[in-house]
């Protein structure tokens, strides 16, 4: 069964420097999304994508967050100058149809130290 | 604004017991999902469902669209369904998730 690929499985960094999470997404899916949870708290939503442009972002994705889609396969999150604050999992998902087919990466947990 | 809630947060059973999560939302959807999170911390999505009932071995997943409650089922549970089983509704362009409940299936 296809796989969305997230990497690293676990990256620490420390606090200033900047991090990029990576993800494959399923092939022929055309929406990509990045959450991330807090230890301890709900799956928040960061961003989606389709047509490689934003297509809605959340309180959370302030100017320190990026997206990109470098090539047909890869798609990354990029934290600029990381905080405390950011250490969560933070989980790749695509679609084929929008929110009604998804299929998760099995995440990257990020600790900033 | 969607806001999803689930009952119970934390649910502990003796291995064999019949388990019931439920998933309660406030703004009427197309579908829902019920999602399994085991430690790892990694996401499996287990159902998609926008009516009636869907069954996947021991696990079965029903909705009441009009009444805008989930419900999860496990018969015959086991310890290896001991994880946190989290339901999740469409808004706009993302999911948005309840809190999850923490299933704890004890031998």
């Amino acid at each position: 069964e296809p796989e969305v690929t997230q990497t690293p499985s676990h990256q620490v960094t420390q606090m200033g420097q900047e991090v990029i999470l990576r993800c494959v997404p399923i092939s022929n899916h055309l929406y990509f999304y990045w959450y991330r949870q807090i230890l301890g708290q709900k799956v928040e939503f960061l961003v989606s994508f389709y047509n490689n442009e934003i297509s809605e972002k959340s309180e959370i994705f302030d100017d320190q967050f990026s997206v990109e889609r470098p090539d047909g396969s890869n798609f990354t999150l990029k934290i600029r100058s990381t905080k405390l604050e950011d250490s969560a999992m933070y989980f790749c998902a695509s679609s084929g149809t929008g929110v009604n087919g998804y299929t998760f990466g099995s995440g990257t947990r990020l600790t900033v130290v | 604004k969607n806001e999803v809630e689930q009952s119970p947060q934390n649910l502990t059973a003796q291995e064999g017991e019949f388990i019931t999560i439920n998933c309660s939302y406030s703004v009427g959807i197309s579908a829902l999902h019920w999602l399994q999170q085991h430690p790892g911390g990694g996401i499996v999505s287990l159902f998609m469902l926008s009516s009636g009932k869907k069954k996947h071995g021991r696990l079965i997943a029903t909705i009441n669209i009009q009444e805008k409650h989930s419900s999860l089922h496990i018969t015959a549970s086991h310890p290896r369904d001991s994880a946190v089983y989290i339901c999740a509704v469409p808004g706009a362009q993302k999911l948005v998730f309840g809190q999850g409940t923490r299933l704890t299936i004890n031998p």
